[in-house]
């Protein structure tokens, strides 16, 4: 198994571009999950799915957007980027219990000028 | 809603010193608990996970945690501290209030090992 996986590693953007952070697993797990890792602050949760066609906000959804077509992928969508959305970000991916641990994947460094 | 402090930020030891490290959270009710620990350039990993009954869990590489209810803390020990335990590490929790959907971390603490 390649676990949680995510594309590109690191990007950088100009301020108003868009672009999709992917994410994928292949654990057959329900639940995917968006968190923004910034010095400080730990990670704070942007987005979140419980399955394919559900999804729902954390604790910072703004300017980001989300779907889930499939079990194993969750797509982030910056649509207009800000500096403010410069950021390391982890998708993450666990069975629906709240029992289960969460796994991460390795990160994408986006830096908006 | 529910949030995690973590007291301190950076933590500087020496090879063989002791670890503590403190985590609390806010709101009571049946949480789990977790600590991951990140590594330069890596990615979280889990070190170890308090679900329910005894307090005291053990995890990967020799760290252990307690679980102390009336003080909603879950404070992370090593005995011996080596220099590849230099990394950040985070406390997390979900369930009451927020739902075991939410996971909240707390700001995480940077561990810096001298040999």
């Amino acid at each position: 198994n390649a676990g949680v996986t995510q594309t590109p590693k690191f990007q950088v953007l100009k301020t108003g571009q868009s672009m999709t952070l992917q994410c994928a697993q292949d654990m057959n797990h329900e639940y995917m999950s968006w968190y923004r890792q910034d010095p400080g602050m730990g990670l704070r949760l942007i987005h979140y799915s419980v399955g394919a066609g559900i999804t729902d906000q954390g604790e910072v959804p703004n300017g980001y957007n989300v779907s889930r077509s499939t079990t194993e992928d969750f797509p982030l969508r910056l649509l207009s980027a800000a500096p403010s959305q410069t950021s390391v970000y982890f998708c993450a991916s666990k069975g629906t219990s709240g029992l289960y641990t969460q796994y991460f994947g390795p990160g994408t460094r986006l830096t908006v000028l | 809603a529910q949030s995690v402090s973590q007291h301190n930020h950076h933590v500087i030891l020496s090879e063989a010193a002791s670890l503590e490290l403190g985590c609390n959270y806010s709101y009571g009710g049946t949480v789990n608990l977790f600590w991951y620990v990140q590594y330069p350039g890596q990615h979280l990993q889990l070190l170890l996970k308090y679900f329910s009954g005894d307090p005291l869990v053990k995890g990967i590489k020799g760290f252990e945690a307690e679980f102390i209810k009336s003080k909603f803390s879950f404070n992370l020990r090593k005995p011996s501290v080596q220099w590849s335990d230099t990394a950040e590490y985070f406390c997390a929790v979900n369930g009451a209030p927020g739902g075991y959907n939410k996971l909240i971390f707390g700001a995480g603490t940077r561990l810096a090992v001298h040999p």
